[in-house]
């Protein structure tokens, strides 16, 4: 199966509000969390990242969660804007070890911004 | 703009041939990373470069092969093509040689329809 993954695959949510967009991982090796936006027609696009030794990280408008115990992560953003509707990946690498093989993604959430 | 440029943006060929994706890190990136994205089987790591040398092999198939240059832009060679190879690949660059946590930059990609 999948190790990573996202709960929903479409969130909907009201202009002005925070959004919440969730990912598990099974990997419970993977050391390093990123979350990326794709906007239709482009390429991934870098939103924020954590190690595993953070549960929490904040950028411009986003924050991101890890809780290593239950294996979940998370990005919050505040006050959605129109330009924030994409599809929101989690992807998780694994650092320890020697080495990594490249970033394994989740299937995606759709983040979709009612006016 | 990443900064990470792919061409051709658009390719439709026919089953049983043979294409050439190109991909040009930003400047002063190391690494080239090769994804594939379909609707199926969502956003897969293919392979990693780093400075001319393979670094990671993801699920990449037999028929697929990949170079890194001298002067660093990457190509990835897909043959033998079949209608399940259509999707969006993508190219993604970073610093390092995926030692330690190192954000990823991605292309716009390239859209293969197979024919």
């Amino acid at each position: 199966g999948e190790s990573v993954g996202l709960h929903l695959p479409t969130l909907s949510v009201q202009e002005g509000d925070n959004s919440i967009i969730n990912c598990a991982y099974s990997n419970s090796a993977s050391d390093y969390f990123i979350w990326y936006k794709q906007e239709s027609g482009k390429g991934p696009q870098f939103i924020i990242d954590i190690r595993s030794n953070m549960d929490k990280r904040q950028g411009q408008r986003v924050t991101v969660l890890l809780n290593k115990t239950v294996k979940h992560l998370s990005l919050q953003i505040a006050a959605t804007q129109p330009g924030d509707s994409a599809v929101y990946f989690c992807a998780e690498n694994t650092y320890s070890g020697g080495g990594a093989d490249g970033l394994t993604f989740g299937k995606g959430t759709h983040l979709i911004i009612q006016p | 703009d990443s900064g990470v440029t792919q061409t051709p943006k658009h390719l439709i060929t026919a089953t049983g041939q043979r294409v050439t994706l190109r991909c040009s890190p930003r400047s002063g990136d190391l690494s080239v990373y090769w994804y594939q994205q379909s609707l199926d089987q969502g956003l897969q790591f293919l392979i990693q470069y780093y400075n001319g040398e393979e670094r990671a092999k993801g699920n990449i198939l037999e028929r697929f092969s990949a170079q890194q240059f001298p002067d660093l832009h990457s190509e990835l060679n897909l043959s033998s093509l079949e209608l399940g190879d259509s999707a969006l690949y993508f190219c993604a660059s970073s610093v390092r040689a995926g030692l330690a946590p190192d954000t990823q930059y991605f292309g716009p990609g390239t859209r293969l329809t197979v024919l």
